[in-house]
C-alpha cells in the first residue's frame, strides 16, 4: 500500500500569508495525485488532480506541483475561506490512499 | 447539476449490518464510477471501494474484502454500500463520491453529504 505523508500537520498562518503544504509518497506515483479541501461539517472538495490540473472552481491563488514522490500545494495569499484541512490522495495503485491531512488554521 | 443524496444516519450493534444508499442525479448514471470513502470522527479519509454502475463490477480495498458489498440499481439511479460484521471502529461518516472520469476511475469529483454510522451496543 502506498503511504502518503503530509507535512506539516498544522500550519498556523494569517490571512494574506503564503501557505506551502507538502505530500510525500512512499514510492513513485508519477503525477497521479489529487488535493482536496475539507471544511468542518462538509464533504471534501476536489482542488487539483493529476498533481497540477485545477478542479472546477479552484481559485487561481491555489497551485499544485510535483511528480514522482514529492508534491506541493501552494496558496499564494490566504483568504479567510481557505482555513480548512487539506488532503492529498493517490490513484497510482490499489488501494487508493489519502494522506493524513494538513490543517491550515488562523494564527 | 450533479447531485448525490445519501440516506440518513444509522445506528447498529456490533456484529450487525448496515446498508447506505446514494441517489444520483444530473448526469448519465451509468457513465461514471461511484466510490465510497469513510471518515472516522476527527480522523482522515479512507477509500473503501468502488462500483461501476455500467455492469455492476466492483473493486474493494483489501481491508474491507468479505465485509463490504457495493451494488447499483440503474432504474433508481442509486448505489448502495452494505457493511457487515460491524465493529466499534466502523463508526464514521460514509461518503459516496462520483468519479471525475467517464472512462477509467480517477478522482473523486462530486461527493454526497455523508451518512453517519454509529456502532454502539
Amino acid at each position: 500500500e502506498i503511504v502518503l505523508t503530509q507535512s506539516p500537520g498544522t500550519l498556523s498562518l494569517s490571512p494574506g500569508q503564503r501557505a506551502t503544504l507538502s505530500c510525500r509518497a512512499s514510492q513513485s506515483i508519477r503525477r497521479h495525485l489529487a488535493w482536496y479541501q475539507q471544511k468542518p461539517g462538509q464533504a471534501p472538495r476536489l482542488l487539483f488532480y493529476d498533481a497540477s490540473s485545477r478542479g472546477t472552481g479552484t481559485p487561481a491563488r491555489f497551485s499544485g506541483s510535483g511528480s514522482g514522490t514529492d508534491f506541493t500545494l501552494t496558496i499564494s495569499s490566504l483568504e479567510p475561506e481557505d482555513f480548512a484541512v487539506y488532503y492529498c490522495q493517490q490513484r497510482s495503485d490499489w488501494p487508493w490512499t489519502f494522506g493524513q491531512g494538513t490543517k491550515v488554521e488562523i494564527k | 447539476q450533479v447531485q448525490l443524496v445519501q440516506s440518513g444516519a444509522e445506528v447498529g450493534k456490533p456484529g450487525a449490518s448496515v446498508k447506505i444508499s446514494c441517489e444520483a442525479s444530473g448526469y448519465t448514471f451509468t457513465s461514471y464510477y461511484m466510490h465510497w470513502v469513510r471518515q472516522a470522527p476527527g480522523q482522515g479519509l479512507e477509500w473503501m471501494g468502488m462500483v461501476n454502475p455500467n455492469g455492476g463490477s466492483t473493486k474493494y480495498a483489501q481491508k474491507f474484502q468479505g465485509r463490504v458489498t457495493m451494488t447499483r440499481d440503474t432504474s433508481m439511479r442509486t448505489v448502495s454500500m452494505e457493511l457487515t460484521g460491524l465493529r466499534f471502529e466502523d463508526t464514521a461518516i460514509y461518503y459516496c463520491a462520483r468519479d471525475m472520469s467517464g472512462t477509467t476511475p480517477e478522482y473523486f469529483e462530486y461527493w454526497g453529504q455523508g451518512t453517519l454510522v454509529t456502532v454502539s451496543s
